[in-house]
């Protein structure tokens, strides 16, 4: 079974922090992506890889930046945190677009 | 750009009972159309996809789905309900060329012993 695992799952930082996020698969896959989740709004992408040291960013990447210099690995960066960006953060990786998702990250910023 | 539509926040159907959940895409040309379904706590886990080909298409937990280019849908069906179902349900679209998807705002499904 492919896995993702997500290295935080519980997380409280406080505002102005800089915050990572880590996500790894052991897949093997081309493409991993960052989505935020929020009730009442689904999930929204935030940045995606779709190689090595490759990124685009997805529909709300304003206050993130990623990081990908080696394939199994994805990091997603708050370089200040803000309370707006209290969330649930998703990583998942893909394989002909079908997502492969890791348990999510709680992210509490106060 | 795609669009989905789930337009059920919350949906309650008694363990037995037959389930629909609705979905309604946006996009001109043949999308692939997914259902995945998050359990409390977890991550997201795929139900079932649709590329072409047969629209009936069948997943893992006994759910189907039937995909409608004539009404945009790509509708959720179980036959008969278990209270393990009870989770939140998302549908998503993606496009032929591209390798992002769009999801639904998703559906909340309770299940009534």
């Amino acid at each position: 079974d492919v896995k993702v695992t997500q290295s935080s799952r519980y997380l409280v930082k406080r505002t102005g922090e800089k915050v990572f996020l880590e996500c790894v698969q052991d897949m093997d896959h081309e493409n991993m992506f960052w989505y935020r989740q929020d009730p009442g709004l689904g999930l929204r992408l935030i940045y995606f890889s779709y190689d090595v040291k490759m990124k685009e960013k997805g529909d709300i990447p304003e206050g993130y930046s990623v990081s990908r210099e080696k394939k199994e690995r994805f990091s997603l960066i708050l370089e200040s945190a803000s309370t707006n960006q209290t969330s649930m953060y998703l990583c998942a990786s893909s394989f002909f677009l079908e997502l492969f998702f890791g348990e999510g990250s709680r992210l509490t910023v106060l | 750009a795609q669009s989905v539509t789930q337009p059920d926040i919350h949906i309650t159907v008694s363990e037995g009972a037959s389930l629909e959940l609705r979905c309604n895409y946006s996009y001109g040309a043949t999308p692939y159309l997914f259902w995945y379904v998050q359990s409390p706590g977890q991550g997201l886990q795929l139900l079932l996809k649709y590329f072409s080909g047969d629209t009936l298409v069948q997943g893992i937990k006994g759910f189907e789905a039937e995909f409608k280019r004539s009404q945009s849908s790509f509708n959720l069906r179980k036959p008969s309900v278990h209270w393990s179902d009870a989770a939140e349900y998302f549908c998503a679209v993606a496009t032929g060329g591209g390798n992002k998807l769009t999801f639904g705002t998703g559906t909340q499904l309770k299940v009534e012993l």
